[in-house]
């Protein structure tokens, strides 16, 4: 079936370093896209989004960047900090209108200090 | 601003006893309403959803049950709970008070089945 996947389960930076965090997916209707950060014993939060119509959206020191040919997604973390050590997970919904997401089994990110 | 609420934070449990988790919602109204699991080191599976009061859609076959008797309240139950059932369950909202596609995740509850 459809699936939502990482590239890399886990992934260690040194602090003030950049990271970036890859995910794939298989579904090319998937039209929106969310990254979250789930720190430990906490529900994940939403970091940011980007629709199918976007291939690339800015945030505070977070960039998704999204290329539909190869059905790739990618969150950049610039100068990273202590407090970004958390497992990150990307989702997507398939169709328009659907209320479901599917996520990917995440990507866990160690910040070295 | 919307806020979201679960409880307990934790809970410990017998095998075949039963179980009760909530979830409430507050500062949004008519919101879709989701039941996850996540089990240790994993990514979250989708157990129940709810885009109205009394309408529930069940993703995966369990032991587990899901009721939403009033607009912003979810319920999660289960008769007899199996060691299976243990993981964090996390609830969560969506809807047009933010952005449509986007779903907000609560604190979660550790469930630990014994």
């Amino acid at each position: 079936g459809e699936s939502v996947g990482l590239h890399l389960p886990t992934l260690s930076v040194q602090e003030g370093d950049n990271s970036i965090i890859n995910c794939a997916y298989s579904n090319s209707a998937s039209d929106y896209f969310i990254w979250y950060k789930q720190e430990s014993g906490k529900g994940p939060q939403f970091i940011i989004d980007i629709r199918s119509n976007m291939d690339k959206r800015q945030g505070q020191r977070v960039t998704v960047l999204l290329n539909k040919t190869v059905k790739h997604l990618s969150l950049q973390i610039a100068a990273t900090q202590p407090g970004d050590s958390a497992v990150y997970f990307c989702a997507e919904r398939v169709v328009f209108g659907n209320e479901k997401l599917t996520f990917g089994t995440g990507t866990r990110l160690t910040i070295i200090p | 601003s919307q806020t979201i609420h679960q409880w307990p934070a934790t809970l410990v449990q017998p095998v075949g006893s039963p179980l009760s988790l909530e979830c409430t919602v507050e500062g949004t109204s008519n919101p879709n309403l989701y039941w996850y699991r996540q089990a240790a080191g994993r990514g979250l599976q989708l157990l129940f959803y709810s885009v109205g009061i009394g309408q529930i859609s069940s993703e995966v076959p369990q032991n587990l049950s899901a009721s939403r008797p009033q607009d912003r309240q979810f319920i999660l139950s289960s008769k007899k709970l199996l060691l299976s059932d243990s993981g964090f369950y996390l609830c969560a909202w969506g809807g047009l008070a933010g952005p449509p596609d986007t779903q907000y995740f609560g604190p979660g509850t550790r469930l630990t089945v014994l």
